[in-house]
């Protein structure tokens, strides 16, 4: 199975910060990566696919990114209604795997 | 719009079955590339993939739940049922279905079940 590990585990910003949030694969997924955000007690929602794409209705302030090694969520401009717990997916192949997540918590 | 419910028993006993119905709307699962797929989460802990199906009828499992799961479609009734077996306290999650894209993106979900396993 691949290994799907998010850092940091909780991130504590303010609103107008930018932060990143990273995801590092335990093999070889290409760009067969999503981030979803997850409100408490909500069903998740799909932020990012394909590593970089935008979901239709998502926020220009979210995007992502891929390193060497690793993948990143970038949000530029952080609002009050983005702290919440993220979580990175890959798709690459079965079984398909979630991160751990990141909480992202008010400063 | 796209819209999936999820509905089913809130407790079940240890040892029992769970069967669990995703009632989706707004796409069709005879459609090429579609699918549906079943994600849980423990109280406070991060999220599990462990059942999709393709509208091929292709199947997949997880490994750990592969031998307790099974999942069906009913495209005549826009349903697909999840049975899960051998119910154990540790099956306690939030039980998600989602509308899967693009083989593995899980684009729009249900607003979840929380089932306890409890005698």
């Amino acid at each position: 199975d691949i290994q799907m590990t998010q850092s940091p585990s909780t991130l504590s910003a303010s609103v107008g910060d930018r932060v990143n949030i990273t995801c590092r694969a335990s093999q070889n997924i290409i760009n067969w990566l999503a981030w979803y955000q997850q409100q408490p007690g909500k069903a998740p929602k799909v932020l990012i696919y394909k590593a970089s794409i935008l979901e239709s209705g998502v926020p220009s302030r979210f995007s992502g990114s891929k390193s060497a090694t690793e993948f990143i969520l970038t949000i530029s401009s952080l609002q009050p209604e983005d702290f919440a717990t993220y979580y990175c997916q890959q798709y690459n192949s079965f079984p398909y795997t979630f991160g751990q997540g990141t909480k992202l918590e008010i400063k | 719009q796209i819209t999936l419910k999820e509905s089913g028993p809130t407790l079940v006993k240890p040892t029992q079955t769970l069967t669990l119905t995703c009632t989706y709307s707004g796409f069709s699962l005879s459609t090429s590339g579609e699918g549906v797929a079943w994600i849980r989460q423990p109280p406070g802990k991060a999220l599990e993939w462990f059942a999709l199906i393709y509208w091929s009828n292709d199947k997949r499992y997880s490994p750990p739940l592969k031998s307790r799961v099974t999942i069906t479609k009913d495209t005549s009734k826009d349903q697909v049922v999840l049975t899960m077996t051998n119910m154990d306290p540790a099956d306690t999650a939030t039980y998600f279905c989602a509308r899967v894209v693009q083989w593995g993106i899980f684009q729009v979900w249900g607003r979840g079940t929380l089932v306890t396993v409890s005698s």
